[in-house]
């Protein structure tokens, strides 16, 4: 069973950057697939962010593409987000994702991040 | 860029209702699509992939259907455990990208 687990600071000060790891158990990264981030601030929609395969090769949301460093750790099974120059419009729950490039099938349970001073 | 159009945002329905939620695209798309279910405080769940298949596991009473421009995802007979909030999603291909749709919370009327 593929297992997906996000961590990370809960709380972040404006403009600095946001930093979350995404950990994968039951299935390695290296053998294929997407990995993807989702965001959903309280109360609202769902957000994609950006996705990223085993190579290091990335697509990102327009929208954020100019604050957003996807990367893959492929050693230690797992990928990373960076979020740079937030605001209190990134808080947020963050989840992590495989990506089938179709959709999203597996996702972990989300960890809620708090831009604030 | 693609824009998704789901409605209606909120429905208020009973238990043994039928139910369809429906997604438009701005422009054709292929069957990328993708139905989720989201209960509070939870991560979402996949329910239906490639516009009409059932994920393992979920009851036959969600089904999903549509191409082109037009999909819905239909539950046949509302039980107590499918209140929740509903999104769809498209996935283009070129350019790469992602879009949700704004969901439907289906509550209990």
């Amino acid at each position: 069973q593929v297992q997906l687990q996000e961590s990370g600071p809960g709380l972040v000060k404006p403009s600095e950057t946001l930093s979350l790891t995404c950990a994968v158990s039951g299935y390695s990264i290296s053998s294929g697939y997407y990995w993807g981030w989702i965001r959903q601030p309280p109360g609202k929609g769902l957000e994609w962010i950006g996705s990223i395969y085993h190579s290091g090769s990335t697509y990102y949301n327009p929208s954020l593409k100019s604050r957003v460093t996807i990367s893959v750790d492929t050693s230690k099974n797992q990928f990373s987000l960076k979020l740079s120059s937030v605001t209190a419009a990134d808080t947020a729950v963050y989840y992590c994702a495989r990506d089938l490039m179709e959709t999203f099938d597996y996702w972990g349970q989300g960890t809620l991040v708090t831009v604030s001073s | 860029d693609i824009q998704m159009t789901q409605s209606p945002s909120s429905l208020s329905a009973s238990v043994g209702d039928r139910v369809t939620i429906t997604c438009r695209a701005s422009q054709g798309i292929r069957n990328d699509l993708g139905w989720y279910q989201q209960k509070p405080g939870k991560a979402p769940k996949r329910l239906i992939y490639a516009a009409s298949s059932l994920q393992s596991g979920v009851p036959s009473r969600f089904s999903g259907s549509g191409s082109g421009t037009e999909f819905t995802l239909t539950i046949s007979s509302l039980q107590p455990e499918d209140f929740a909030t509903y999104y769809c999603l498209q996935h283009n291909s070129y350019p790469p990208m992602y879009t949700f749709g704004q969901g439907t919370k289906l509550e209990i009327k």
